[in-house]
């Protein structure tokens, strides 16, 4: 199907490195945080979360870190595979939501150089 | 065990036809979220059900937007009079319960993508 975010901003990387993608979030009352990976012609799948009172948390390969200072949420991947391109999103839950609706930044692309 | 599905995974329609896309959430998740993804941007937070209840439709765009859901489970977008601009992929997604405590995992359903012509 057709890819999603053919405009995004793109991070490539050589397959085995690391990555970094970087997520700039608005609303200081925000206080917990979501890295979705979305690969072409498929939904949202969530990757890892993390509250606004942690700076790090870790996962399989993957590392959320928070800035709470300024505003600044970045995914560390790990010994990046060709399994990981995909669009990545970072999603934001305001605090005064009763529910659990989330706002999506703009997505990055990464691509996987073998 | 089954996700999210949602249905047609693809619709092309005309410009002022109806279109009803529906989602049917995992077995047991309370709430279930629609959310609409345009071409090149993150997705967008549509409604939101508790139950059968819509708990916040404050992301509904205008009053062409209505949805249902009103067993508790399968949810129905129901959009009128469609434009141009409504194209689009609609997103599902649901949860075990709407709270924001950890492992609140929402899963999101393929989308369904919607073209009007």
């Amino acid at each position: 199907g057709e890819s999603v975010g053919l405009h995004l901003p793109t991070l490539s990387v050589q397959e085995g490195d690391n990555s970094i993608i970087n997520c700039a979030y608005s609303n200081s009352a925000s206080d917990y945080f979501i890295w979705y990976k979305q690969e072409s012609g498929k939904g949202p799948q969530f990757i890892i979360d993390i509250r606004s009172n942690m700076d790090k948390r870790q996962g399989q390969r993957v590392t959320v870190l928070l800035n709470k200072t300024v505003k600044h949420l970045s995914l560390q991947i790990a010994a990046t595979q060709p399994g990981d391109s995909a669009v990545y999103f970072c999603a934001e839950n305001r605090a005064n939501n009763a529910g659990n609706m989330l706002t999506f930044g703009g997505g990055t692309r990464l691509m996987v150089k073998p | 065990g089954a996700g999210v599905s949602q249905t047609p995974s693809n619709k092309v329609t005309e410009k002022g036809k109806y279109v009803e896309l529906r989602c049917d959430p995992i077995s047991g998740h309370t709430a279930l979220y629609w959310y609409r993804q345009s071409l090149g941007q993150g997705p967008e937070f549509l409604i939101y059900f508790q139950g059968t209840g819509a708990a916040d439709d404050s992301g509904l765009p205008n009053d062409r937007f209505f949805a249902v859901r009103p067993e508790g489970s399968v949810s129905t977008l129901k959009i009128q009079r469609t434009e141009r601009g409504d194209s689009a992929v609609y997103l599902c997604a649901s949860s075990l319960t709407p709270g924001r405590e950890w492992d609140n995992e929402q899963f999101f359903g393929p989308g369904t993508r919607l073209t009007v012509l």
